[in-house]
């Protein structure tokens, strides 16, 4: 069981949106550790999308924005796309186990 | 555009020491970043394993802790991981990244595409 929450899967059409959280605890995203967030496409590498909660690598589209509140974050996607069907994971510190610690995953499928 | 590549076995039997490393291109080690090392074991979430830093500072994972070492190689721009008495548990899918930080949390800002590593007699 991972330390950061995420749904399993989710799902929306073409040019629709979704959102994708990612749950915590006090000890790592309530403490007021940042949140990052990744694309992975199985066999290739994971790909770095949302970095200090809010902010964007260069090359990453503006469709894709997070936030966090409290003990949570989310990854939000507009404008899907098929090529967003992807893997996302999110990642945070943790000041109880002194380690970086990660969500499950979340499957997205674009119908 | 930094780019980073795994090599090393892809398998490994009980108890023996895995070692992978992982050649980065585009980028000197030298100029700064920490480097890390994260896995995924089958089905499971990602794992931080530890990072290096070109000084050759440290900083593991408390629970790999006493198995692991990661050293670096400036001259040759690459950096390695040594885990040793490896178990089944150990096996996953083994991913180098490029670290940046923020003021209180790190990340990988560039990875490789990982190296699967197999414990198994």
């Amino acid at each position: 069981q991972s330390v950061l929450a995420q749904p399993p899967s989710v799902s929306g059409a073409p040019g629709q949106g979704v959102t994708i959280s990612c749950t915590g605890s006090s000890s790592n995203i309530g403490a007021g550790y940042d949140v990052h967030w990744y694309q992975h496409l199985p066999g290739t590498a994971p790909r770095l999308l949302i970095y200090g909660n809010v902010k964007r690598p260069s090359g990453v589209p503006d469709r894709f924005s997070g936030s966090k509140s409290g003990t949570s974050a989310s990854l939000a996607i507009t404008g899907l796309q098929a090529e967003d069907e992807a893997i996302y994971c999110c990642q945070s510190y943790d000041g109880s186990v002194s380690s970086w610690v990660f969500g499950g995953g979340t499957k997205l499928t674009v119908l | 555009q930094v780019q980073l590549q795994e090599s090393g076995p892809g398998l490994v039997k009980p108890s023996e020491t895995l070692s992978l490393t992982c050649r980065v291109s585009g980028y000197s080690i030298s100029s700064g970043h920490y480097w890390g090392w994260i896995r995924q074991p089958p089905g499971k979430a990602l794992e931080w394993i530890g990072v290096i830093y070109h000084t050759a500072v440290t900083h593991y994972n408390p629970s790999l802790k006493s198995r692991v070492t990661i050293s670096v190689d400036t001259s040759k721009n690459q950096f390695s991981l040594r885990l040793s008495s490896v178990t089944a548990a150990d096996t996953a899918v083994y991913y180098c990244a490029r670290v940046d930080c923020t003021n209180n949390s790190c990340y990988g800002d560039n990875w490789g595409r990982g190296a699967l590593v197999t414990v198994s007699s």
